[in-house]
């Protein structure tokens, strides 16, 4: 089955500095990539996906970059605030497949 | 939309008894996931489940642990018999199994005592 690993487990940034988190998969059929971030008592809640075909998408202050070859992709968070501290967490999913997910990193951007 | 709705928020159970967590999945969805999420972890895989069919439950304990999703009605995640290693929070996930994504619920918070 999908394994998927996460780094780093905490992330400690200065607001307005950007964020960087990575995870690497196991399963070449996976085909979508979702992030979450899930704040304290909460549920998950889905920030950004990415779909095999595509390489890179962006949304405000948000993108994700994938490498098939390499079977790794990336979380990025530009100008960061601290409304972004929370716990983020990858996924990787091969068509109706249940959803795997990385062991989270948790956020902290100080003010 | 109401999204997908856990109940309850919170339980608290004695050693030795039953809970029952409750999932209704969003509108228009037929695929459910349950995770559990123990503090400061990630989130595991228990089962998924289609209406009345149980398609993987892999992540799940093989004694105490059942699940079920009904014609009609929630989908149920049961654990008999509880003890305290099964404090956590458990969250339900649906989709409608030709989109992708997943919607979360705001999970059920079982502490036993």
């Amino acid at each position: 089955g999908e394994n998927v690993e996460q780094h780093p487990s905490t992330l400690s940034v200065q607001e307005g500095d950007s964020a960087v988190i990575k995870c690497t998969y196991s399963d070449s059929a996976s085909n979508y990539f979702p992030w979450y971030k899930q704040e304290l008592g909460k549920g998950p809640q889905l920030i950004i996906d990415i779909r095999s075909n595509v390489g890179e998408k962006k949304d405000q202050r948000i993108a994700v970059t994938l490498n098939k070859t390499a079977k790794h992709f990336s979380l990025h968070i530009t100008e960061t605030q601290p409304e972004d501290s929370a716990v983020y967490f990858c996924a990787a999913r091969e068509g109706n497949n249940d959803m795997r997910f990385g062991a989270g990193t948790r956020l902290t951007v100080k003010p | 939309n109401a999204g997908v709705m856990q109940n309850p928020r919170h339980l608290v159970r004695r050693r030795g008894q039953e809970a029952r967590l409750r999932c209704s999945p969003m509108k228009g969805h037929s695929h459910v996931y349950w995770y559990r999420q123990l503090p400061e972890e990630g989130l595991k895989f228990m089962v998924y489940l289609q209406k009345e069919n149980i398609i993987d439950e892999s992540g799940m304990p093989k004694e105490r642990f059942s699940a079920e999703f009904p014609k009609e009605g929630p989908s149920i995640l049961r654990i008999q018999q509880v003890v305290r290693g099964d404090s956590a929070a458990y969250f339900c996930a649906s989709s409608s199994g030709q989109i992708y994504g997943y919607t979360f619920g705001s999970g059920t918070r079982l502490t036993v005592v």
